[in-house]
């Protein structure tokens, strides 16, 4: 098992570029989440599903959009990058609600210029 | 408002000895509590939990600790080992969407050999 995986590992953009995180995880797990991790703050929710064709927002979804067409990929979309948006991005999946045992992915570092 | 906290972002500890690592909540509607340990360039890691109707869970060389009435948990490590050094993030959930998790900003373990 690969378990989850993350691409790309490394992004910088400029304001207002678009692009979306890939999130991809091989356990079947119905719950799938995306965090932001910034320094001082620990990790904050973003989006998550609780199985295919369901999303609901998390803390701090603005900016973001989210779909979940399978079981196994929840990609994570910025539509318009602002520099507020330079974090370490972590996905995250587990086979119930989010106090079960969640399996996170190596993340993605976006710096936004 | 940060309703999980993490008072002390590092603690040096000698090797061998314990390190007991701190953390605060402020909603009583919590009743389940994680630990988290992240390498750097790694995501988090699951590592201990403990749920409200209980005041001590115990795995190996790590217990969790819970005080409801002062709203506080405690992660011991006994004895302490160089690999232990990382960031430990302290986690609650309660009722709720999908129970989410609210994350503390994290303290930084060195374990000096």
């Amino acid at each position: 098992n690969a378990g989850v995986t993350q691409t790309p590992k490394f992004q910088v953009l400029k304001t207002g570029q678009s692009m979306t995180l890939q999130c991809a995880q091989d356990m079947n797990h119905e719950y799938m989440s995306w965090y932001r991790q910034d320094p001082g703050m620990g990790l904050r929710l973003i989006h998550y599903s609780v199985g295919a064709g369901i999303t609901d927002q998390g803390e701090v979804p603005n900016g973001y959009n989210v779909s979940r067409s399978t079981t196994e990929d929840f990609p994570l979309r910025l539509l318009s990058a602002a520099p507020s948006q330079t974090s370490v991005y972590f996905c995250a999946s587990n086979t119930g609600p989010h106090h079960n045992e969640q399996f996170f992915g190596p993340g993605t570092r976006l710096t936004v210029l | 408002d940060q309703q999980v906290k993490q008072n002390s972002p590092s603690l040096s500890v000698q090797e061998g000895r314990i390190s007991i690592l701190n953390c605060d909540y402020t909603n009583s509607m919590f009743d389940y509590f994680l630990w988290y340990k992240k390498y750097p360039a790694e995501g988090p890691t699951f590592l201990i939990s403990i749920s409200s109707i209980k005041d001590k869970n115990e795995d190996g060389r790590f217990t969790v600790f819970l005080n409801k009435s002062a709203k506080h948990l405690s992660l011991h490590i006994v004895p302490s080992q160089p690999g232990d050094s990382a960031v430990y993030f302290c986690a609650a959930s309660g009722y709720g969407s999908a129970r989410q998790l609210t994350f503390g900003s994290g303290t930084q373990l060195t374990v000096l050999p």
